[in-house]
């Protein structure tokens, strides 16, 4: 089984609607990235947490790290065309010690309809 | 910021023959290196961990005489696909990582699409 489930796998939305993806580890996350990622391109890194509770927000798209720190969703509001793409979280569920390491979710492909 | 490039960002080779991959630390020293592969519409699945002057460290089911990874400065980890075949065929991307280096964004190169015929 996925140590990262990462849900849903794709979601079609229409233009200005907002819309949540979710990230669940079985492990204590010791940090959760989340980034972007075109067909066939590198990863934009967009946000990183570490602490329960957390909350970090870059424009219209919202990040958080519940309090147990297992799970985090990333809210995008009023999403637009630019916003599709492939949504990854990827996780530090080794903690101390590690330089870096990261496990990843399946990927969320959103696509945006204008 | 910190940046890491990759090259070639795109190969193709015939089968049978190896193909090596340049991960380069531009701005900054990493210890370590990871390397990942990403098939069509998956995720990424942890390669290998490089480290500087030592042995890679390979995760289960990973071939090590088939993917060998040198790390043999702070800077440069190559990982070179022996003997290659169309399941090779994959998008390879490498992250920068080490003591000392910021977990904060972790730098992901922008990764090598290898194509075998």
């Amino acid at each position: 089984s996925q140590e990262l489930e990462q849900s849903p796998q794709s979601l079609i939305v229409q233009e200005g609607k907002n819309l949540t993806i979710n990230c669940t580890s079985s492990k204590t996350l010791y940090g959760l990235y989340w980034y972007k990622q075109k067909y066939g391109e590198g990863l934009i890194f967009l946000m990183m947490l570490q602490k329960g509770g957390e909350e970090k927000s870059h424009e219209k798209i919202t990040a958080k790290l519940d309090e147990k720190k297992q799970q985090s969703s990333l809210h995008i509001t009023a999403s637009q065309p630019s916003h599709a793409g492939i949504y990854l979280c990827g996780a530090d569920v080794f903690g101390s010690g590690n330089t870096g390491k990261l496990i990843f979710g399946q990927g969320t492909t959103l696509q945006v309809k204008p | 910021g910190a940046v890491v490039s990759q090259h070639p960002s795109r190969v193709i080779c015939k089968s049978g023959t190896s193909v090596k991959i340049e991960c380069r630390s531009l701005d900054f020293q990493a210890t370590t290196m990871f390397w990942y592969r990403q098939f069509p519409k998956q995720s990424l699945m942890l390669m290998a961990t490089s480290n500087e002057g030592s042995k890679a460290t390979y995760e289960q089911g990973v071939e090590k005489d088939k993917f060998l990874i040198n790390h043999a400065s702070l800077t440069l980890s190559t990982l070179t696909v022996t003997s290659a075949h169309p399941e090779d065929s994959s998008f390879y991307i490498c992250s920068a990582g080490g003591q000392g280096v910021s977990t904060d964004t972790q730098y992901f190169g922008p990764g090598t699409r290898l194509t075998v015929l």
